[in-house]
């Protein structure tokens, strides 16, 4: 089946830490996102790429990064540098023009 | 400024009722396209409906349609017949930009509803 898969699905980490989310889609799309959901908020976003080995910054790109070497995956790594890295992360991609985002399961990262 | 405003916190809904969840939203761009998800407990988001700036009539699909009022920017959820299974959290969206923009979605900040037996 098509679809989006984030991984993990928990993920606890000691403040100082890099670490890495999975984000992996087999929908052909070519754009895919990364949002930020703090508790009882709506979403932000943090990275785009709307082509492989193209991406942009979102409007709280600091203490991330992104990359997009293939079309099917877009990993996120929380540096150090993120001052509140706890919160839920969902992973998006759409296929073009004003068509729906499928979403991601998203990742739940807790810091230690 | 926010760019989209869901006013509502929380909303109750007696089951089998009718419910309306506000949006407002805020552009200057003639061509944007208006979004609402469901986010259940779960986390996941799922994707509701959609309305176009120029789309002249409002959208439906099955129990849910957009009363979507250019003039006020105002894009609201109906939600008709209310089941049990739609309690959640629903958020409006906004892209902007056209084909040329990023594409990304702008969020309002949810409204938690609650259907009541």
């Amino acid at each position: 089946d098509g679809g989006i898969t984030q991984s993990p699905k928990y993920l606890f980490r000691k403040e100082g830490q890099n670490v890495t989310l999975s984000c992996e889609q087999n929908l052909n799309h070519d754009a895919m996102y990364w949002y930020r959901q703090d508790p009882g908020q709506g979403l932000r976003l943090i990275y785009y790429s709307q082509i492989v080995n193209d991406f942009q910054k979102g409007d709280i790109a600091e203490g991330y990064s992104v990359s997009r070497e293939k079309k099917e995956s877009f990993p996120l790594t929380v540096t150090s540098a993120q001052k509140n890295p706890t919160a839920f992360y969902l992973c998006a991609s759409c296929l073009g023009g004003y068509n729906e985002q499928f979403f991601g399961p998203g990742t739940r990262l807790t810091v230690l | 400024a926010q760019k989209i405003t869901q006013t509502q916190p929380g909303m109750f809904v007696q089951e089998k009722e009718a419910v309306t969840l506000d949006c407002t939203y805020d552009t200057s761009d003639p061509s944007y396209g208006l979004f609402w998800y469901k986010q259940p407990s779960s986390g996941e988001m799922i994707f509701l409906i959609y309305q176009g700036s120029y789309d002249q009539q409002n959208a439906t699909e099955g129990r849910y349609s957009l009363n979507f009022q250019k003039a006020r920017k105002s894009a609201n959820l109906v939600i008709s017949a209310s089941q049990l299974g739609d309690s959640a959290m629903y958020f409006c969206a906004m892209r902007e930009g056209g084909d040329t923009g990023r594409r990304a979605l702008t969020f309002g900040s949810g409204t938690r509803l609650q259907v009541q037996p």
